[in-house]
Formats: structure tokens, C-alpha cells, sequence
């Protein structure tokens, strides 16, 4: 089957880093897909990997190993407003989204 | 505003009967999916469709049903709701079937009593 492991919650502090892990199984593999969804309100897109290496994208950056079906999302300088779940996902050999189950992530003063 | 607009934003729900969710899209992507989204479980796809005129089964099709008449429009149908449906559904485009942004609707929180 196919699967997508992520932490259920995690904590950290305004200002510090984090960084959220992603490990999955698939049936092929497109391309690992990073959303943020506050809670309430729709997925928005964060970051698209495809190739092995770090994509950097301001305040947050995503890494793929594609040999070790690994991801992660580092997020810098931590503000309230990234309090929110992140979504992984990866595209299968079908095209088809794989969607794990979300990190929540609360940011404490 | 460009976006995709779902109707309504919530639902309360008699088991046993027949409700369509809406979707609708103006940004002209060719693909555009449905989601529900549960405590706990990943977003699981219902429904989707690469282009007009055609649509496929997802992970989590039983008692659901879509349509595609046209390139805007993607509504998703319980046809005799049941306690279990309750979620929250997500409508999503992208431009293209495959591994491309997907863009979401704000949700529609669905109760079945």
C-alpha cells in the first residue's frame, strides 16, 4: 500500500526553527508537495520538490531525498501565524495525490 | 477575484437524503478534484476529473457521484447521505492532470444526522 508518515503535533518557540519530517512509500514517485492549512480554512501551496536537494524559499525550505523517501520542511524565525498544520503530499506514478495525515504545529511566545 | 468558490460553507444534513455540493472554478483549469478531510487521515480523493467530460474514482468513491458538463463546474453528489459522509470537503483545481499545483476551495463542513 501506499503511506505517508508524518508527526501528529509538534511545539516550538517564535523565533527558533523547526523542522517537520515527511517519509513515504508509493507506488512511483512525481514530485513531494509541501501545504500549510490553518485551521478552519482551505491547504494553500507551500513548496514542490522533484529533484534530490533543498529548495529555499524565504522564511521556509524543503528537502528531498528521493533514494531514502524523505522529505522535510524547515521553517526559520518562527512567527504565531505559522501555527497551523503542514500537509505533505506526494504524486504516485498515476499522477495521483498521496496526502499524509498533517503535522500540527503550535508555536508558543 | 479569481479562485474556486464552493457552496454552500456548511450543512446540516437528514440521513437519507440527497445533496449536491457545489464547485466552481474561473481560473479555466483542466482538472478539479474532491476531498474529504477527517481528523486524523490524510485528505482522501472522492472524485476527480482531468477535463471536461471525463471523470475518474478515487480513493473513497462509494456513495458519492460527480459530473464535469463543463470546464467550470464540478458539483459531487451524496445521493442518500449517511452519518459517516460528516466531514469537511475540499473542491481543488490545477491546471493540468498531473503533478501540478492544486488550488482549494474554502470547504464545505458537512453533518449527517
Amino acid at each position: 500500500g501506499q503511506n505517508i508518515d508524518q508527526p501528529t503535533e509538534m511545539t516550538a518557540t517564535e523565533g527558533a526553527i523547526v523542522q517537520i519530517n515527511c517519509t513515504y512509500q508509493t507506488s512511483g514517485f512525481n514530485g513531494l508537495f509541501w501545504y500549510q492549512q490553518h485551521a478552519g480554512e482551505a491547504p494553500t501551496f507551500l513548496s514542490y520538490n522533484v529533484l534530490d536537494g533543498l529548495e529555499e524559499k524565504g522564511r521556509f525550505s524543503s528537502f528531498l531525498s528521493r533514494s531514502k523517501g524523505y522529505s522535510y520542511l524547515l521553517l526559520k524565525e518562527l512567527q504565531m501565524k505559522d501555527s497551523a498544520s503542514y500537509l505533505c503530499a506526494v504524486v504516485d506514478s498515476n499522477y495521483q495525490l498521496i496526502w499524509g495525515a498533517g503535522t500540527k504545529l503550535i508555536i508558543k511566545p | 477575484i479569481a479562485g474556486i468558490t464552493q457552496a454552500p460553507t456548511s450543512q446540516i444534513l437528514a440521513a437519507g437524503r440527497r445533496m449536491t455540493l457545489r464547485c466552481t472554478q474561473d481560473m479555466r483549469h483542466n482538472a478539479m478534484y474532491w476531498y474529504r478531510q477527517d481528523l486524523g487521515l490524510g485528505l482522501r480523493l472522492i472524485h476527480y476529473s482531468n477535463t471536461a467530460g471525463t471523470t475518474g474514482k478515487g480513493e473513497v468513491p462509494d456513495g458519492y457521484s460527480v459530473s464535469r458538463a463543463n470546464t467550470d463546474d464540478f458539483p459531487l453528489t451524496l445521493a442518500s447521505a449517511v452519518p459517516s459522509q460528516t466531514s469537511v470537503y475540499f473542491c481543488a483545481s490545477s491546471e493540468a492532470a498531473d503533478n501540478t499545483e492544486a488550488f482549494f476551495g474554502q470547504g464545505t463542513r458537512l453533518t449527517v444526522v
